[in-house]
């Protein structure tokens, strides 16, 4: 069975220092995709960065990057240059058969992060 | 850009009652979704919807909850008799549906259902 496990429940960051937000997932299938999302108090998801698993390098948008270790079966998200909007929680999630548009999306119990001005 | 719309943004009803939460997915997208999340926990998945059925659902998808596309552009959550633990926010979430990229699902704003 898909799991997705985050084991940092809230964490503070000075502005400006990068931050990293651990994510370990547990699938038997080979073909997955893992996405972070970030959800700001107003309670909105807003979509950040996906990986398939079968892309060969990291992804990356923008101030964000995925440390995708597939025999560790992590996906860490790194966020550069904090600043304080990025002050919010961040669900990493992940979807079986990612090719497939009607797999459901696992969710993690997610990380607070608090950015320190 | 487009987005994902979703109305009411706060629900309040009382237990038993029947209350239908209603979302406008991205229009050129084909697979709709709902998620729920009870206050402080993870987001769970409810059901997926593809061509005017359901595809999936979950344990917490009973008989109590249906869904439905009544027209080309709304996608609806009812839930028939509302219970305490029915109390949470409601996410519609809708992705393409092309099989040579990932299909990222885009999440409305959200729908606060309070059961009193």
């Amino acid at each position: 069975a898909q799991k997705i496990t985050q084991t940092q429940p809230g964490m503070f960051v000075q502005e400006k220092e990068a931050v990293t937000l651990d994510c370990t997932y547990d699938t038997s299938d080979p073909s997955y995709g893992l996405f972070w999302y970030k959800q700001p108090s107003s309670g909105e998801m807003i979509f950040l960065i996906y990986q398939g698993s079968y892309d060969q390098q990291n992804a990356t948008e923008g101030r964000y990057s995925l440390n995708f270790q597939k025999a560790r079966k992590s996906a860490n998200l790194v966020i550069s240059a904090s600043q304080l909007g990025d002050s919010a929680m961040y669900f990493c999630a992940m979807r079986e058969l990612w090719y497939s548009s009607a797999s459901k999306i696992i969710f993690g119990s997610g990380t607070r992060l608090s950015i320190r001005p | 850009e487009p987005e994902v719309t979703q109305t009411p943004s706060h629900q309040v009803t009382q237990m038993g009652q029947e209350v239908i939460l209603r979302c406008v997915p991205i229009s050129n997208h084909l697979y709709f979704y709902w998620y729920r999340q009870i206050l402080g926990q993870k987001v769970e998945f409810l059901v997926s919807f593809y061509n005017n059925e359901i595809s999936e659902k979950s344990e917490i998808f009973d008989d109590q909850f249906s869904v439905e596309r009544p027209d080309g552009s709304n996608f609806t959550l009812k839930i028939r008799s509302t219970k305490l633990e029915d109390s949470a926010m409601y996410f519609c979430a809708s992705s393409e549906a092309k099989r040579d990229k990932v299909n990222t699902q885009y999440f409305g704003p959200g729908t606060r259902l309070t059961v009193l």
